[in-house]
């Protein structure tokens, strides 16, 4: 069964804590790509892959780490320098860059409390 | 500013009616405009998708159309059901870096 998962489906965090969102793939990907989602708002890219061991910075990467260390994962580190980082969190992978149809993990919600 | 905005924010329809999302994007020159459909807590997924020179598409019973003069595109859905309720996004790929802009989207509630 291919696609792509995410874990958890929600997670809690104290103020000043780093936590990591995890996002695997079996499509056979190069590319993937980290999101956050906010009510009334578009999606803003956080940080994308094209290729093991490479990663750019999206429109809103402060505050965020990530790492691509296989071609399957593409785990994303929310730290403490992130001001306001609750929110949705939506990983996706396309097969190649340009033009491909983003397919989208099933997200994941953080909280901060 | 955005470069894709989406009208209304949010409507309720009554099972069986149509309804018409409208996506206004300032994005030019552009590669092409996908309309995603996301379930509340899910990830989006895509429903049509057009380039330039397509003016509409058509998904089941949802219809996409395009004016590229006026960079418009509207989302149409015919003969609505109870799992039609769910956010639609409109998301508009820019032809020189790929770079995608995605519009805030619209919240549609089927009701029976």
């Amino acid at each position: 069964d291919g696609g792509i998962t995410q874990s958890p489906k929600y997670l809690f965090r104290k103020e000043g804590q780093n936590v990591t969102l995890s996002c695997e793939q079996n499509l056979n990907h190069d590319a993937m790509y980290w999101y956050r989602q906010d009510p009334g708002q578009g999606l803003r890219l956080i940080y994308y892959s094209q290729i093991v061991n490479d990663f750019q910075k999206g429109d809103i990467a402060e505050g965020y780490s990530v790492s691509r260390e296989k071609k399957e994962s593409f785990p994303l580190t929310v730290t403490s320098a992130q001001k306001n980082p609750t929110a949705f969190y939506l990983c996706a992978s396309t097969p190649g860059t340009g033009t491909d149809t983003q397919y989208f993990g099933p997200g994941t919600r953080l909280t901060v409390l | 500013k955005n470069q894709v905005e989406q009208s209304p924010q949010s409507l309720i329809i009554l099972e069986g009616k149509n309804c018409t999302l409208q996506c206004n994007y300032t994005v030019s020159p552009f590669s092409n405009l996908r309309w995603y459909k996301q379930d509340t807590g899910r990830g989006p997924v895509s429903l049509t998708i057009m380039t330039f020179s397509e003016n509409t598409k058509s998904n089941g019973r949802y219809t996409a159309t395009l004016d590229a003069d006026t960079k418009q595109s509207s989302l149409h859905i015919t003969a609505s059901q109870l799992s039609d309720s769910a956010s639609y996004i409109c998301v508009v790929r820019d032809f020189g870096d790929y770079k995608l802009s995605f519009g805030a989207g619209t919240t549609v509630t089927v009701r029976a």
